[in-house]
This record gives C-alpha cells, structure tokens and sequence, in this order.
C-alpha cells in the first residue's frame, strides 16, 4: 500500500553491524507492526505498538528493538545482525474496530536485508 | 499457540481451472482473515470471516468459514494469470493486552497460461 512506506528496500551488511530499518505511514492508524517473512515460514511478528508510548514484543523479539518516534513512525533496529535475521521485513499498520474484532493489516513494500 | 495449518504448500494449475487452499485448525477460530501477496509484493488483505458457515464471494473468489469455526477455504473459479501468487489465511486473537495475528504458512498458487 503506497499509505505505508519503508526505507531502505533493500540492504546487505556485515554481521555484528547495527542496521536500522523505517517505516513510514500516512494513513493515520495508530497501531503498527513489524513482521518477517521466511521462505516457507509464512509471517511472523516481531514488536507491535498500539499508540506512541506502547511498544510490544511479538513471537520472535529476540536480537530486535524497535522505536514509535511519533504515530506515522516505527522503527525497527537489529543491534548486532546476524546471518539468520537475513529475511524480507514488512511494516504494516491496522485501525482496529471493536465491533466484528476487524484488524485489518496494511502492508509496506517490506524491505529485503541480508546478513553476511 | 493456536496455529492455522494451511493446505496445500503449493498448486500449480493450468489457467482455465479452479483452485482451492484451505485453513485448519485443532481449536475454535474466532474469526480469519486471509491475504494475497503477489510475487515480490506484500500482502494485501482480501476479507475476514467472523461467523459459523459464513460464505463471502469476491468476484471469482469465495471464501468459506466452516460451521465448527476450525476450517476456512478459499476457492477460486476458473483462474487467470493474475490470480498467481500465495495466499495466507491469518487468525486474529485479541484479549486485554495480549494480541496475537498468526498467519499459516501460505500457498503458492502458478498459473500456466
């Protein structure tokens, strides 16, 4: 969705590197997400922020920290990358509606690292 | 965790022919959502089913949410060349602070021409 933004989209480092990775979105949700995908591992969250001052981790938080500078903005850093954080990251954001439980998510055009 | 099994991994067709993934699951779903990623795209959510038997169309796409809430399908009609690529059914649980969207692991769908 051209709403929800990611730089870089594509990026190869060292392992041991520090990489930050930015999302962008001018849809105005105010959850946001941060998941990789895996070849035949499907997606899998990584943090989730609901609002500017909450930040959660999600199924696989380990060697990832994230940041909600404001509510258009979420990044996802990898302190020390490693070969096995190489993955196609994806940014997405959702407007949570109470009734029917909808939780649409709102993809970016992720973006590919590779850890060597 | 609660997980969705999806089935098959992958599905080759000739173009013409229908298809068909399904979503499955040892415990009660409370609602499925399923997504379309195109190769080298993100994914794009399709719709979400909430209620025992529901059926939805989306023009050659329907979509079926099983009476005992474990299973969803997604069956499309005579497949074009832009029906390629996978499709993820996804669960959504929500519950005080604990929020957890699980996606199966997709399938691929070829469509040869």
């Amino acid at each position: 969705d051209a709403d929800v933004t990611q730089t870089p989209r594509n990026r190869i480092t060292k392992t041991g590197k520090r990489i930050m990775l930015e999302c962008s979105q001018t849809k105005g949700h105010d959850r946001m997400y941060w998941y990789r995908q895996d070849p035949g591992l499907g997606l899998r969250l990584i943090y989730y922020s609901f609002d500017v001052k909450d930040i959660n981790k999600g199924e696989i938080s380990d060697g990832y920290s994230v940041s909600r500078q404001a509510q258009a903005k979420f990044s996802l850093s990898l302190e020390s990358a490693i070969p096995n954080q190489t993955a196609l990251y994806f940014c997405a954001t959702s407007d949570f509606w109470e009734t029917g439980s909808t939780d649409t998510q709102y993809f970016g055009p992720g973006t590919r690292l590779t850890v060597l | 965790g609660q997980q969705v099994m999806q089935i098959p991994q992958y599905q080759h067709v000739q173009e013409g022919e229908d298809f068909t993934t399904y979503c499955n699951s040892s415990t009660t779903l409370s609602n499925i959502q399923w997504y379309k990623q195109r190769p080298g795209g993100h994914p794009v959510f399709l719709i979400q089913l909430v209620k025992s038997g529901e059926v939805k169309k989306q023009k050659r796409l329907t979509f079926q949410f099983g009476e005992a809430k474990k299973n969803s399908s997604l069956h499309i009609t005579a497949t074009q060349t832009t029906d390629v690529g996978t499709y993820f059914c996804a669960h959504l649980r929500v519950g005080g602070s604990n929020y957890k969207l699980t996606f199966g692991k997709g399938t691929l769908l070829t469509v040869n021409p």
